[in-house]
């Protein structure tokens, strides 16, 4: 079963903030996350590891609970190019494959 | 260095019919996972390879095949088309180390079922 994401969608104006949300129904051992632009490929953003860390690329961080099994991704003061499809994806062991979530579609606008 | 290649870009098939994808992964890498990507269902994952084993399969039929050779290329084979095949097919690669790092993905081959 595919991890949930939530918003399914949001749109922002340039320098709002958003938070996307990732839960899944199983334990996990890791998390990813990938923007995909409308007709490209999707491209990685991060991974974070179980531990509850959290990591930040430039203004885009993202933070992992493994006990609650939910991942979140911040955007701050966000840009026009931030705009596309989040994904997050999740393996529950070292071993398992990577899922993908069901995907959060943002826009931002002037 | 080169990306992740898949070939061809775009192909029309016909019900019943069979196709063969291809991907190339970036040099040096040698896991190979690939993905269906339709509007409604998402990114559902097929199958993972390394070192020209399979190392995860996803919930596909076994119409859905593939296989990794030893210079780490890949080719997915589906038989037997129906239209639900209808979808753009995601190749990625990575070192192939466990969760270390992520996935490259290539632009994609999408497939037309008439």
């Amino acid at each position: 079963q595919q991890p949930v994401q939530s918003p399914q969608a949001v749109i922002l104006r340039e320098g709002e903030d958003a938070v996307i949300n990732c839960s899944s129904s199983k334990a996990l051992y890791s998390v990813h996350w990938y923007r995909q632009k409308h007709g490209e490929a999707p491209v990685f953003l991060m991974i974070l590891l179980k531990g509850g860390e959290q990591k930040g690329h430039e203004k885009i961080s993202a933070s992992f609970n493994e006990k609650k099994q939910q991942s979140s991704l911040y955007l701050t003061a966000s840009q026009l190019s931030y705009s596309g499809t989040y994904f997050c994806a999740a393996r529950e062991s070292t071993a398992s494959k990577l899922t993908f979530g069901t995907g959060t579609r943002l826009q931002v606008t002037l | 260095k080169a990306g992740v290649t898949q070939t061809p870009r775009y192909l029309i098939k016909t019900r019943g019919q069979q196709v063969t994808l291809s991907c190339s992964p970036i040099s040096g890498h040698r896991s190979v996972s690939w993905y269906q990507q339709t509007p409604g269902q998402g990114l559902q994952f097929l199958f993972e390879y390394f070192s020209e084993t399979q190392r995860n399969k996803g919930n596909f039929p076994g119409r859905f095949s593939g296989r990794q050779f030893s210079n780490s290329r890949s080719e997915m084979n589906v038989s037997t088309l129906e239209l639900g095949d209808s979808a753009l097919y995601l190749c990625a690669s990575s070192l192939g180390h466990r969760d270390t790092g992520e996935l490259f993905f290539g632009e994609g081959s999408r497939l037309t079922v008439l």
